[in-house]
């Protein structure tokens, strides 16, 4: 199957430094990438939806500030959380769809292994 | 977001068949079911989807109920590999077709 290629996998900062994180579809175009963060034995949150060469559209609480989305080409994306703080900590996990139809539903997303974050 | 119901966790044998239930009673006519499972520490991988007929793939079937309020991910021999938190995922037009996670169902796969 595709690959979603993520990077890197882990990185500690020091609080008050940004951070970003890289997310590639290797063998497909993707119109539409998507950028999830997961806190211990919790599930997946979706925090935003990037569409290439627009702007992401932010879930509700997420602030767009802090974490930005650039979605240049139909195989990059990447975030970046801007300040980091020891509660930006988390599993952040980036995904990108590849439609196997003509309806909206009929995809397969496609997800990276995730990038640890752990903010000093 | 449309709903599904999914038990906390299950447990299995090796190389016995496994079904995944899951509840999707306010499912509408547009909506897919989608699976996907993850393994700890890893982003999540797909599994299977379908609209409305069963489905087969190389890792398992997807047998939808005729009125499509549930679903059943089946796996045919599990493994020890297949030990994994599993979603059942409902994409819906109206909420902009997201995948939102849910808790899951934790499988624990017996030697």
């Amino acid at each position: 199957g595709a690959v979603v290629s993520q990077h890197p996998s882990r990185v500690i900062c020091k609080s008050g430094t940004s951070v970003k994180i890289e997310c590639r579809s290797l063998d497909f175009q993707a119109t539409t990438m998507f950028w999830y963060r997961q806190f211990p034995k919790q599930s997946l949150m979706l925090m935003a939806t990037s569409n290439e060469g627009s702007k992401a559209t932010y879930e509700q609480g997420v602030e767009k500030d802090k974490f930005l989305i650039n979605h240049a080409s139909l195989t990059l994306s990447t975030l970046t959380v801007t300040s980091a703080h020891p509660e930006d900590s988390s599993f952040y996990i980036c995904s990108a769809r590849d439609y196997v139809g003509w309806t909206e539903g009929n995809f397969i997303q496609y997800f990276g292994a995730g990038t640890r974050l752990s903010v000093l | 977001d449309a709903k599904t119901t999914q038990p906390n966790s299950m447990e299995s044998n090796e190389e016995e068949p496994v079904h995944l239930p899951c509840n999707h009673s306010t499912i509408s006519g547009t909506d897919y079911i989608h699976w996907y499972r993850q393994l700890p520490s890893q982003g999540p991988e797909y599994v299977i989807h379908g609209l409305t007929s069963n489905v087969n793939n190389r890792m398992a079937s997807l047998a939808i109920a005729e009125d499509r309020k549930s679903s059943t991910l089946i796996l045919h021999r599990a493994t020890l590999r297949d030990a994994a938190v599993y979603y059942c995922i409902l994409v819906t037009e109206t909420s902009g077709s997201r995948l939102t996670f849910g808790e899951g169902t934790q499988l624990t796969v017996n030697p």
